[in-house]
């Protein structure tokens, strides 16, 4: 109940494209779902979070889709270029009762030019 | 700012020995936790530490422990290391513990041989 599963593993995708990056959790108590980007020899560094109270959440390119009845939430890359290419972790938290992050596996993510 | 110090930043030690990792958190945070991230998986709270307790702690043996440091600095040591210990610690701080508030350091890669 405290995994989340993150797909796909990787993907590749053109200049100027859409990347589409998916999780899905189990357990209801979670209230705070963040994403991570992560560059080679660098730590995750937080890109944008949503809370369940929304369903969408939109910064610059990158745009969270967030289901609770499905629980499932996406992350949308716009206008894909080829500086995003890193890795990009889902993650969930219990805000108000938990420390810790749980992170999904990741998604390697190669745009090409 | 410096943000998230970690020390060293790669290291390499032989299986049974023992291991001090370091991390100093951003200025204005009080609480260190620490993550440990093998090759090609998403990061996994081993424990937080706040006001130099360990406040929650991971699925990890007592072969992990930790401290914390009146200047709100934190040390992660490992003993006994095992091959599977070989991978990326990293440190995260924050204020107050919220997971809203994590901002990671840069990582230890420690390789067990």
């Amino acid at each position: 109940q405290q995994q989340v599963k993150q797909s796909p593993q990787s993907l590749i995708v053109q200049k100027g494209g859409i990347s589409i990056i998916n999780c899905a959790y189990e357990n209801t108590a979670f209230d705070y779902f963040p994403w991570y980007q992560q560059f080679p020899g660098k730590g995750p560094a937080l890109l944008i979070a949503i809370r369940p109270d929304v369903s969408e959440k939109k910064e610059g390119r990158f745009t969270i889709s967030f289901n609770k009845s499905a629980k499932q939430f996406s992350l949308h890359i716009m206008d894909s270029q080829p500086g995003d290419s890193a890795t990009y972790f889902c993650a969930a938290s219990m805000r108000d009762s938990s420390y810790k992050l749980i992170f999904g596996s990741g998604t390697r993510l190669l745009v090409r030019p | 700012d410096a943000g998230v110090t970690q020390s060293p930043t790669h290291l390499i030690k032989t299986r049974g020995q023992q291991v001090t990792l370091r991390c100093s958190p951003k200025s204005g945070h009080d609480t260190v936790s620490w993550y440990q991230q093998a090759l090609g998986q998403g990061p996994q709270f081993i424990f937080q530490y706040y006001e130099e307790e360990e406040r929650q702690r991971g699925n990890f043996p007592d072969r992990f422990s930790g401290h914390q440091f009146p200047n709100y600095s934190s040390e992660l040591n490992v003993n006994a290391l095992l091959l599977g210990d070989s991978a990326l610690y990293l440190c995260a701080s924050s204020f107050r513990g919220f997971v809203s508030e994590a901002f990671f350091g840069q990582g230890t890669r420690l390789t067990v041989v």
